[in-house]
This record gives C-alpha cells, structure tokens and sequence, in this order.
C-alpha cells in the first residue's frame, strides 16, 4: 500500500537553528499538507500547498516557517529560526484531490522535533 | 468555525468488552467526518469516514462509527476489543468548503486491560 514517509523520525536540534523536515508523499498525490501535534495537545493544520503554492494556512504558520516542493518527490517544512515553543511532532499529509468529498489524507509517521 | 469534541480523554476497557468512542462536532452542513488512530511511534491511520450515504459506516480492524445529525455525533464503536486496540484515537471533520484542512479533536487514549 502507498506510503507518506517523512525523514528524520527525531530530530534534536538549538534554539535558534534551521530546520529542514522532508517528506515524500504518495507518487500520483497533488495536495499537500503539514500538521503538528504538541505533545499532549491536538493535532493542528499548519499549510496546504497545491500547485507549487500554499494554498492555505493558520496562524501557527508564520514567518519562520516555510514549504517547498523542489523536485517531484519530495515536500519540505523548514523552520527558519527555531524556538522551544515549535517542539512537536509534525506530520505530513496527502490527497489526491481538493475536493472535500473525494479526497482522504494520508499521513506519514511523523518528525518528532525537539528543540533546546 | 468548525470544532470537535472527544469527551473522553481516556478510555479502559476489557479485551473482549465492547467499547465506543464519543466524537461531537460543529459544522453548519453536512460534514465529513473521519477517525484516524495513532498507535505509540506510528503515524496517523485512517479507521474509517463518513462523506455521504448510509450513515453506519465500516473500517478496518473491526471498526463502524455512526453518524447522526440530529446529535451532532459520529461516535466509533467496535464489539469486542482487542489489546492490539490500544493506542490514541482521533475524531476529525473538514474544515471549509473546498480543500481537506482537518479539524481534530483532542483524542481519546485507549487502554486495554486483559
């Protein structure tokens, strides 16, 4: 079965460092996602990116975050300049289609992130 | 804005006994609604959704969840639990109209005692 798969499991990384978080989505899928969950709180949508662009995101995603599709296989989040605040896991998704109805998100096992 | 609620933070139960989750959600239209499960260090695994249709729905490893409007619920069930079960289950509902951003509940953590 198709597989979402992220590198790396665990990531310990400064305060203040970049972080790069890599994902490979399923091969045929077009929308793709980033989640997080900090430990002992719900899951939350951070971006959609369709297209080569995001197509949406919340509030949690701000300037120090961004996304990039560069070649055809993988999905990356980076985190410009980390604080101990974005200690989480973070989960990559995707669907095949935009459409509420037609579409199911498969998530990878998850980049845990632990910032000191 | 569209919301979820799992009333229960966490759940024990038999191996064997039958169990049911509780998932609310707040939605104005027809919603579509998911439970995914999260087993220690694994990812998030679609259990079954409710796009349309039949409102009792069948997923993998046993489970059905029922939708009913009128409660605002989409509660999962399953007849007798085993200890692989155990794990964290998670209520979601698309949030919008267009897209797939998924709104989650808090999650329910499982535990099967044998």
């Amino acid at each position: 079965e198709p597989e979402v798969t992220q590198t790396p499991s665990h990531q310990v990384t400064q305060m203040g460092q970049e972080v790069i978080l890599r994902c490979v989505p399923i091969s045929n899928h077009l929308y793709f996602y980033w989640y997080r969950q900090i430990l002992g709180q719900k899951v939350e949508f951070l971006v959609s990116f369709y297209n080569n662009e995001i197509s949406e995101k919340s509030e949690i995603f701000d300037d120090q975050f961004s996304v990039e599709r560069p070649d055809g296989s993988n999905f990356t989040l980076k985190i410009r300049s980390t604080k101990l605040e974005d200690s989480a896991m973070y989960f990559c998704a995707s669907g095949s289609s935009g459409a509420p109805g037609a579409n199911v998100l498969t998530f990878g096992a998850g980049s845990r992130l632990t910032v000191l | 804005a569209q919301s979820v609620t799992q009333p229960d933070i966490h759940i024990t139960v038999s191996e064997g006994a039958s169990l049911e989750l509780r998932c609310n959600y707040s939605y104005g239209a027809t919603p579509y609604l998911f439970w995914y499960v999260q087993s220690p260090g694994q990812g998030l695994q679609l259990l079954l959704k409710y796009f349309s249709g039949d409102t009792l729905v069948q997923g993998i490893k046993g489970f059905e969840a029922e939708f009913k409007r009128s409660q605002s619920s989409f509660n999962l069930r399953k007849p007798s639990v085993h200890w692989s079960d155990a794990a964290e289950y998670f209520c979601a509902v698309v949030a919008g109209e267009y897209g797939n951003k998924l709104v989650f509940g808090a999650g329910t953590i499982l535990r099967v005692k044998s």
